[in-house]
This record gives structure tokens, sequence and C-alpha cells, in this order.
């Protein structure tokens, strides 16, 4: 079974930095894209941030390009997204969610169950 | 950016069928794969159908996907409604540089 756990979320001011993880399991990590999606509290979803399998691709929302790194540690089988310059439209749930590939594709099939980020001073 | 359009709200008594749609507003929707997760209350999302009218392993038959050219549209359908069904759900599909959510559609079973 597919099991996602995102960890990192915590509050912080604006301007500040953090970083997510998410340790998987349950199938073999580096054969597949993984991606970042976000919620805000009450709102819908968007779509943060893509890595492909051997971490060579990578990908962001405009709004967050130059913020944000995604990364992934295959032999610790983790994903990880460091954020710095944090805003308050940033305050959300972050998801850790996996593709049904390894390549540059936007098809979800796993969803972790999200680790709240809140920007706030 | 392309968006894609769903129903605020739809309601539906048990045992019945329901049908959600997603609309694309430019470009084709048969050029990439539609997803459709299910978000019930306080909880994450769990992808129900991928490309197009894939079911994840677990994901009961009474949930079917499609799309349809001539609408330019896709489909979520759920047959024989249960009260657990009742939830946000959302479509999603991309193109070579953008990935998009629909805005979501509240279903309620009474």
């Amino acid at each position: 079974e597919v099991q996602l756990v995102e960890s990192g979320g915590v509050a912080v001011q604006p301007g500040g930095s953090l970083r997510l993880s998410c340790a998987a399991s349950g199938f073999t990590f580096d054969d597949y894209t993984m991606h970042w999606v976000r919620q805000p509290p009450g709102k819908g979803l968007e779509w943060v941030s893509l890595i492909t399998w051997n971490g060579v691709s990578r990908h962001y929302r405009d709004s967050v390009e130059g913020r944000f790194t995604i990364s992934r540690d295959n032999s610790k089988n983790s994903l990880y997204l460091q954020m710095t310059n944090l805003r308050t439209e940033d305050t959300a749930f972050y998801y850790c969610v996996k593709d049904v590939g390894g390549n540059w594709n936007y098809v979800f099939d796993s969803w972790g169950q999200g680790t709240l980020v809140t920007v706030s001073s | 950016n392309f968006m894609l359009t769903q129903p605020h709200s739809v309601s539906e008594s048990p045992g019945k069928t329901i049908t959600i749609s997603c609309t694309r507003n430019s470009g084709s929707i048969a050029t990439n794969y539609v997803q459709w997760c299910q978000q019930r209350p306080g909880s994450a999302p769990t992808t129900v159908i991928y490309e197009d009218d894939q079911r994840p392993s677990g994901v009961p038959d009474r949930f079917s996907g499609s799309i349809d050219t001539s609408s330019n549209s896709a489909s979520l359908t759920i047959s024989g409604l249960k009260t657990e069904d009742e939830a946000d759900y959302y479509c999603q599909s991309y193109d070579s540089t953008n990935v998009v959510f629909g805005g979501g559609t509240k279903l309620t079973v009474l």
C-alpha cells in the first residue's frame, strides 16, 4: 500500500523559510515523478511543483518560482520542498503526491495526509 | 492558460446515480488526461479516477470517468450513491506548462 507522510509544517513569519519533508513507502520510490500540491484553508487545490524520478527535471508554478526548491533523496525514499521568502498567500495545507509515471507528467494517483504551513506576522 | 469549470454543488438521494461535469474552455479535452479526486470533509484528497477513466486499486466500480469531445468536457459518474460519497470532487488536467484544477463540486447525498 502506498503511504506518503508529510512533515515540517509550522507557523512562520513573512519572509521566513521552511523545509517540508515527505516519507514514501509501499512502492518503488525512484521509479516515479513526485509533486507538491497545496490547498489554502477552505479553498481549492493548486499544483506547486514536480520532480522527475531521477531529480533531473523540476517544474514550479509561477508564483513560487525562485522561492521554492523541490528535491528528492531516492536512497531515503524522501521528497522535500525548501520554501524561502514565504508570503501570507503561501498559507496552505501542502500535500505530497505520487504520479503514475516517472517522467514529466501530471497524473496524480496517491496523496499524503498533508501538513499545514501558516505564514503570518 | 485554460480553465476547468465544474458545477459548484450537486445533490442526489442514496442509491441514485449522479454525473459531475468538468468543461475545458480552450484546447481539446482529449489532448491531456483528466483526473478526478475526492475530498471528504476534514480529510486529504484521494484520486478516484486517473487518465480519463482508470480507477486506482481500492476505488469501487461505482465510480467511472469519461470524456466527451463534442462538449469538450469530462464527467465523473457515481452510481448507487452512498452517504459516504458526500464530499468535494475536483477535476484536474494539464498542458505543456500548466496544471489546472477545477473549482470543485460539493456533492450532497441526502
